[in-house]
């Protein structure tokens, strides 16, 4: 079955330094991907999406994240953190379906903490 | 303002009752979701509608049941038979043209007892 991976479950970082969150997805076909942010008390907010073009896209608030895809990866950056960037990352990818329908798979997500 | 809204906020039921979360969304969205989220398993799919009167089960829709009647609407059942139906239940919507980007609401936290 097709599924989306986050390897980091929660990180920890000072402010000023730089992030990585990984998201790996199992399937070789066209795909569209998504970050998600989950800010404490808020909604679910779209940060980037990657449909196609140039593999390296940027988002909201600084954030970017690069499509390789010989690695199945879509893993988002971003080059000095923020105490405000703490929050719950969620990566998606929507994989065809049988039928014409559009399914989203979500990652488990990464719950980010920035120390002052 | 265009959006989803969720009601209630909290919703407090007791075990063996069926309770509905509402879900109204004015986009204009033709593809509507239903998703549980649990600490540590992200979101996962309860069930999902391409366009009125016709809808998919998604990865956990046992127990849940939902209706399309209106474009706007997709109302969510939890039934007494969902095992395990605390939680925090999002609802989202998505277009074609949009690249099925998610819109989600504020969501509904459900305690059972």
């Amino acid at each position: 079955a097709q599924s989306v991976s986050q390897h980091n479950h929660h990180v920890i970082l000072s402010e000023a330094a730089s992030l990585e969150l990984g998201c790996n997805y199992s399937y070789g076909g066209t795909v569209n991907l998504f970050w998600y942010v989950q800010y404490p008390g808020q909604h679910l907010q779209l940060l980037l999406k990657y449909f196609s073009g140039d593999p390296l896209v940027k988002g909201i608030k600084g954030f970017e994240a690069e499509f390789i895809k010989s690695k199945f990866s879509f893993n988002l950056r971003k080059p000095s953190v923020q105490w405000s960037d703490t929050a719950e990352y969620f990566c998606a990818v929507i994989l065809p379906y049988s039928g014409g329908y559009q399914k989203v798979t979500f990652g488990t997500g990464t719950k980010l903490q920035v120390i002052p | 303002d265009g959006g989803i809204t969720q009601s209630p906020k909290y919703l407090f039921r007791k075990e063996g009752q069926n309770v509905t979360l509402s879900c109204e969304q004015n986009l204009n969205h033709d593809a509507m979701y239903w998703y549980r989220q649990d600490p540590g398993q992200g979101l996962r799919l309860i069930y999902y509608s391409q366009i009125v009167n016709d809808f998919q089960k998604g990865d956990i829709a046992e127990g849940y049941s939902v209706s399309r009647e209106k474009k706007e609407s997709f109302p969510l059942t939890v039934t007494s038979a969902q095992k395990n139906p605390t939680a925090f239940y999002l609802c989202a919507s998505s277009s074609r043209q949009g690249g099925y980007e998610q819109y989600f609401g504020p969501g509904t936290r459900l305690t059972v007892t």
